[in-house]
Protein backbone atom coordinates (compact mmCIF):
# COMPACT_ATOMS: atom_id res chain seq x y z
CA UNK A 1 0.00 0.00 0.00
CA UNK A 2 1.51 3.25 -0.68
CA UNK A 3 2.82 5.34 2.28
CA UNK A 4 0.83 8.31 3.90
CA UNK A 5 2.28 10.99 5.62
CA UNK A 6 0.55 13.32 8.72
CA UNK A 7 1.59 15.74 11.36
CA UNK A 8 2.55 13.71 14.50
CA UNK A 9 -0.03 16.10 16.77
CA UNK A 10 -2.46 18.74 16.50
CA UNK A 11 -4.59 20.53 18.98
CA UNK A 12 -8.21 21.51 18.41
CA UNK A 13 -10.41 23.40 20.90
CA UNK A 14 -13.87 21.99 21.79
CA UNK A 15 -16.65 23.37 19.57
CA UNK A 16 -14.33 23.84 17.21
CA UNK A 17 -13.80 22.45 13.61
CA UNK A 18 -10.83 20.06 13.44
CA UNK A 19 -9.03 20.06 10.34
CA UNK A 20 -6.98 16.62 9.87
CA UNK A 21 -4.41 16.58 6.80
CA UNK A 22 -2.65 13.38 5.00
CA UNK A 23 -0.93 13.19 2.42
CA UNK A 24 -0.44 10.23 0.00
CA UNK A 25 1.50 11.44 -2.92
CA UNK A 26 2.09 8.41 -4.70
CA UNK A 27 -1.51 6.97 -4.21
CA UNK A 28 -2.86 4.72 -7.48
CA UNK A 29 -5.71 5.28 -9.24
CA UNK A 30 -7.60 2.00 -7.24
CA UNK A 31 -6.39 3.06 -4.03
CA UNK A 32 -9.24 4.45 -1.39
CA UNK A 33 -8.53 7.14 1.29
CA UNK A 34 -9.05 5.22 4.67
CA UNK A 35 -9.84 6.85 8.12
CA UNK A 36 -9.16 5.26 11.14
CA UNK A 37 -9.28 6.55 14.74
CA UNK A 38 -7.93 4.93 18.06
CA UNK A 39 -8.92 6.06 21.31
CA UNK A 40 -6.77 5.14 24.32
CA UNK A 41 -6.23 1.73 24.64
CA UNK A 42 -9.04 0.83 22.42
CA UNK A 43 -9.09 -0.81 19.08
CA UNK A 44 -9.36 1.25 15.84
CA UNK A 45 -12.70 2.76 15.15
CA UNK A 46 -13.36 3.05 11.21
CA UNK A 47 -14.43 6.67 10.36
CA UNK A 48 -14.90 7.29 6.79
CA UNK A 49 -13.41 6.43 3.62
CA UNK A 50 -13.30 7.81 0.13
CA UNK A 51 -11.85 7.44 -3.56
CA UNK A 52 -12.13 10.56 -5.33
CA UNK A 53 -15.22 12.73 -4.26
CA UNK A 54 -15.72 13.67 -0.91
CA UNK A 55 -17.76 12.48 1.41
CA UNK A 56 -19.52 12.99 4.58
CA UNK A 57 -21.17 10.51 7.40
CA UNK A 58 -22.42 11.08 10.59
CA UNK A 59 -19.22 10.98 12.02
CA UNK A 60 -16.94 13.47 9.54
CA UNK A 61 -16.82 14.25 6.44
CA UNK A 62 -13.41 13.39 4.12
CA UNK A 63 -12.23 16.38 1.83
CA UNK A 64 -9.96 14.32 -1.01
CA UNK A 65 -7.97 16.99 -3.39
CA UNK A 66 -8.49 17.01 -7.54
CA UNK A 67 -5.46 14.72 -7.85
CA UNK A 68 -5.65 12.58 -4.84
CA UNK A 69 -2.25 13.67 -3.67
CA UNK A 70 -3.83 14.59 -0.09
CA UNK A 71 -6.90 14.39 1.83
CA UNK A 72 -8.27 16.37 4.87
CA UNK A 73 -10.85 14.59 7.42
CA UNK A 74 -12.69 16.86 8.91
CA UNK A 75 -14.86 16.67 12.79
CA UNK A 76 -16.74 19.76 12.40
CA UNK A 77 -17.81 19.96 15.93
CA UNK A 78 -15.00 18.29 17.72
CA UNK A 79 -15.84 16.89 21.63
CA UNK A 80 -13.55 15.93 24.11
CA UNK A 81 -14.51 12.27 22.78
CA UNK A 82 -12.53 13.10 19.98
CA UNK A 83 -9.13 12.90 21.60
CA UNK A 84 -7.47 10.26 20.02
CA UNK A 85 -4.95 8.96 17.19
CA UNK A 86 -6.06 9.23 14.00
CA UNK A 87 -4.68 7.09 11.11
CA UNK A 88 -4.73 7.98 7.04
CA UNK A 89 -4.41 4.86 5.42
CA UNK A 90 -4.65 3.92 1.40
CA UNK A 91 -5.50 0.61 0.46
CA UNK A 92 -6.70 -1.45 -3.27
CA UNK A 93 -10.20 -2.26 -2.63
CA UNK A 94 -10.86 -5.91 -3.41
CA UNK A 95 -6.95 -6.67 -3.38
CA UNK A 96 -5.15 -7.56 -0.45
CA UNK A 97 -6.89 -6.94 2.57
CA UNK A 98 -4.48 -6.26 4.82
CA UNK A 99 -4.37 -2.27 6.71
CA UNK A 100 -0.74 -1.10 6.74
CA UNK A 101 -0.93 1.68 10.16
CA UNK A 102 1.51 4.48 9.84
CA UNK A 103 2.55 6.40 12.69
CA UNK A 104 -1.32 8.40 12.98
CA UNK A 105 -2.28 11.63 14.45
CA UNK A 106 -2.42 12.75 17.68
CA UNK A 107 -5.19 15.11 18.06
CA UNK A 108 -6.15 17.03 21.68
CA UNK A 109 -9.65 18.30 21.67
CA UNK A 110 -9.13 21.29 24.54
CA UNK A 111 -11.69 22.05 26.79
CA UNK B 1 -21.02 -1.64 12.16
CA UNK B 2 -20.92 -4.96 13.05
CA UNK B 3 -18.92 -6.30 16.56
CA UNK B 4 -15.90 -7.80 17.21
CA UNK B 5 -15.14 -9.22 20.75
CA UNK B 6 -11.74 -10.33 22.58
CA UNK B 7 -11.23 -12.11 25.44
CA UNK B 8 -9.80 -11.58 28.00
CA UNK B 9 -9.81 -7.60 27.78
CA UNK B 10 -6.17 -8.10 29.96
CA UNK B 11 -4.23 -10.87 31.14
CA UNK B 12 -0.91 -11.00 33.43
CA UNK B 13 0.99 -14.15 33.24
CA UNK B 14 3.98 -15.95 34.32
CA UNK B 15 7.25 -15.93 31.98
CA UNK B 16 7.68 -19.30 30.40
CA UNK B 17 3.29 -19.84 30.42
CA UNK B 18 1.22 -19.54 27.49
CA UNK B 19 -1.81 -17.68 26.97
CA UNK B 20 -4.66 -17.88 24.52
CA UNK B 21 -6.84 -15.07 23.36
CA UNK B 22 -9.86 -15.20 21.66
CA UNK B 23 -11.59 -12.88 18.89
CA UNK B 24 -14.73 -13.26 17.77
CA UNK B 25 -17.42 -12.20 14.87
CA UNK B 26 -20.84 -11.48 17.26
CA UNK B 27 -23.19 -10.71 14.54
CA UNK B 28 -21.21 -11.89 11.19
CA UNK B 29 -19.14 -14.75 9.87
CA UNK B 30 -15.56 -14.10 9.19
CA UNK B 31 -13.61 -16.24 6.91
CA UNK B 32 -10.49 -13.62 7.13
CA UNK B 33 -9.24 -12.17 10.74
CA UNK B 34 -6.32 -10.19 11.46
CA UNK B 35 -4.32 -9.87 14.52
CA UNK B 36 -2.12 -7.34 15.66
CA UNK B 37 0.29 -6.02 18.37
CA UNK B 38 0.95 -3.05 19.19
CA UNK B 39 3.54 -1.96 21.52
CA UNK B 40 3.54 1.53 24.08
CA UNK B 41 2.79 4.85 21.89
CA UNK B 42 3.04 2.69 18.46
CA UNK B 43 1.34 2.08 15.72
CA UNK B 44 -0.59 -1.55 15.29
CA UNK B 45 2.19 -3.95 13.45
CA UNK B 46 0.10 -6.76 11.62
CA UNK B 47 1.34 -10.07 12.62
CA UNK B 48 -0.81 -12.68 10.68
CA UNK B 49 -4.11 -12.91 9.02
CA UNK B 50 -5.82 -15.85 9.81
CA UNK B 51 -7.66 -18.00 7.13
CA UNK B 52 -10.65 -20.09 8.21
CA UNK B 53 -10.12 -23.62 7.49
CA UNK B 54 -6.40 -23.00 6.54
CA UNK B 55 -3.20 -22.08 8.08
CA UNK B 56 -2.39 -18.21 9.29
CA UNK B 57 -0.17 -16.24 6.82
CA UNK B 58 2.29 -14.67 9.28
CA UNK B 59 4.11 -11.46 8.29
CA UNK B 60 7.91 -11.14 7.85
CA UNK B 61 9.39 -11.68 11.40
CA UNK B 62 6.77 -12.84 13.16
CA UNK B 63 7.40 -16.19 14.57
CA UNK B 64 4.81 -18.58 13.70
CA UNK B 65 5.99 -21.49 16.26
CA UNK B 66 5.91 -19.09 18.94
CA UNK B 67 2.12 -17.02 18.17
CA UNK B 68 -0.26 -19.69 17.44
CA UNK B 69 -2.94 -18.83 15.39
CA UNK B 70 -6.11 -21.35 15.17
CA UNK B 71 -9.50 -20.30 13.27
CA UNK B 72 -11.41 -23.51 13.26
CA UNK B 73 -14.70 -21.28 12.83
CA UNK B 74 -16.27 -18.75 11.16
CA UNK B 75 -16.45 -16.32 14.04
CA UNK B 76 -13.79 -17.40 16.12
CA UNK B 77 -10.12 -17.20 15.65
CA UNK B 78 -7.55 -17.83 18.41
CA UNK B 79 -3.90 -16.29 19.01
CA UNK B 80 -1.80 -18.45 21.38
CA UNK B 81 1.61 -16.96 22.83
CA UNK B 82 3.52 -19.80 23.21
CA UNK B 83 6.08 -19.57 26.41
CA UNK B 84 5.54 -16.18 26.63
CA UNK B 85 8.49 -13.83 27.65
CA UNK B 86 8.40 -10.03 28.78
CA UNK B 87 8.81 -8.72 25.74
CA UNK B 88 5.91 -10.09 24.49
CA UNK B 89 3.83 -7.93 26.66
CA UNK B 90 1.68 -5.93 24.45
CA UNK B 91 -1.45 -4.80 23.31
CA UNK B 92 -2.90 -7.46 20.61
CA UNK B 93 -5.94 -6.31 18.85
CA UNK B 94 -7.77 -8.47 16.29
CA UNK B 95 -10.12 -7.46 13.14
CA UNK B 96 -12.63 -9.80 10.83
CA UNK B 97 -13.41 -9.20 7.81
CA UNK B 98 -17.01 -8.70 6.95
CA UNK B 99 -17.53 -9.68 2.85
CA UNK B 100 -19.86 -7.64 1.63
CA UNK B 101 -20.44 -5.63 -1.98
CA UNK B 102 -19.60 -2.95 -2.99
CA UNK B 103 -16.22 -3.65 -0.84
CA UNK B 104 -15.12 -5.72 2.50
CA UNK B 105 -14.75 -4.14 5.87
CA UNK B 106 -12.50 -4.72 8.62
CA UNK B 107 -14.33 -4.52 11.69
CA UNK B 108 -11.43 -4.21 15.33
CA UNK B 109 -11.91 -5.83 18.41
CA UNK B 110 -11.23 -3.76 21.89
CA UNK B 111 -7.99 -4.98 21.92
CA UNK B 112 -6.23 -7.60 24.97
CA UNK B 113 -3.47 -6.22 27.46
CA UNK B 114 -0.63 -9.17 28.00
CA UNK B 115 1.50 -8.36 30.88
CA UNK B 116 4.12 -11.23 31.29
CA UNK B 117 6.20 -11.03 34.39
Amino acid sequence: DAKTTQPTSMDCAEGRAANLPCNHSTISGNEYVYWYRQIHSQGPQYIIHGLKNNETNEMASLIITEDRKSSTLILPHATLRDTAVYYCIVRVVGGSEKLVFGKGMKLTVNP
Amino acid sequence: GAVVSQHPSWVICKSGTSVKIECRSLDFQATTMFWYRQFPKQSLMLMATSNEGSKATYEQGVEKDKFLINHASLTLSTLTVTSAHPEDSSFYICSALQEQIPYNEQFFGPGTRLTVL
